[in-house]
């Protein structure tokens, strides 16, 4: 079973400029999860997409914004790049959101963004 | 709101040593709790999980054990290798409409031979 997939491995922007991070879920998962893991802060929660709908975002600035495509994939676009948005941005995903739900969430490799 | 607390880092052993990572949370209701390990320029994965009080997540010689009374999930291994070599998280979700990862800052383990 293919696993989380995240494209591109590293991606080198400036200042001002415009990022767009893609996921590919698990066969079979509905959720996606992206987090930020900057140095020194751990791991943040950004967002999390769920049969194509935006369910909860963290405590970011709306120039991080996302979508989730039909068929389960999502982009996470950062727009006016800020020197600290340098970080590894790690995408999940899960099975099974229902109330009771606990489906544990399994990660991709990331996408290490650097802005210059 | 929802947070975790895991031993600060970083912790060194020889081979074969007995390993302990501390992690203690505060939660609302009945949160799920995981511990994620992440290897040297890969992401995060899933080491083990525990769902209710009293469960025990295990793998690969790894365990925890949920307990609520003092609200920890301590990771413990009897005999590390050089290859668990990395970081540890803790981690729990509070399920309910909110299925976010709260994560602690993570341990780095180096086990020397």
């Amino acid at each position: 079973e293919a696993g989380v997939t995240q494209s591109p491995t590293h991606l080198i922007k400036t200042r001002g400029q415009q990022a767009t991070l893609r996921c590919s879920p698990i066969s079979g998962h509905t959720s996606v999860y992206w987090y930020q893991q900057a140095l020194g802060l751990g791991l943040q929660f950004l967002l999390w997409y769920d049969e194509g709908e935006e369910r909860n975002r963290g405590n970011f600035p709306p120039r991080f914004s996302g979508r989730q495509f039909p068929n389960y994939s999502s982009e996470l676009n950062v727009n006016a790049l800020e020197l600290e948005d340098s970080a590894l941005y790690l995408c999940a995903s899960s099975s099974g959101t229902g109330q009771y739900s606990n489906q544990p969430q399994h990660f991709g490799d990331g996408t290490r963004l650097s802005i210059l | 709101g929802d947070s975790v607390t895991q031993m600060e880092g970083p912790v060194t052993l020889s081979e074969e040593a007995f390993l302990t990572i501390n992690c203690t949370y505060t939660a609302t209701g009945y949160p799920s709790l995981f511990w994620y390990v992440q290897y040297p320029g890969e992401g995060l994965q899933l080491l083990l999980k525990a769902t209710k009080a009293d469960d025990k997540g295990s793998n690969k010689g790894f365990e925890a054990t949920y307990r609520k009374e003092t609200t920890s999930f301590h990771l413990e291994k009897g005999s590390v290798q050089v290859s668990d070599s990395a970081v540890y998280f803790c981690a729990l979700t509070s399920g309910g409409s909110n299925y976010k990862l709260t994560f602690g800052k993570g341990t780095l383990l180096t086990v020397n031979p």
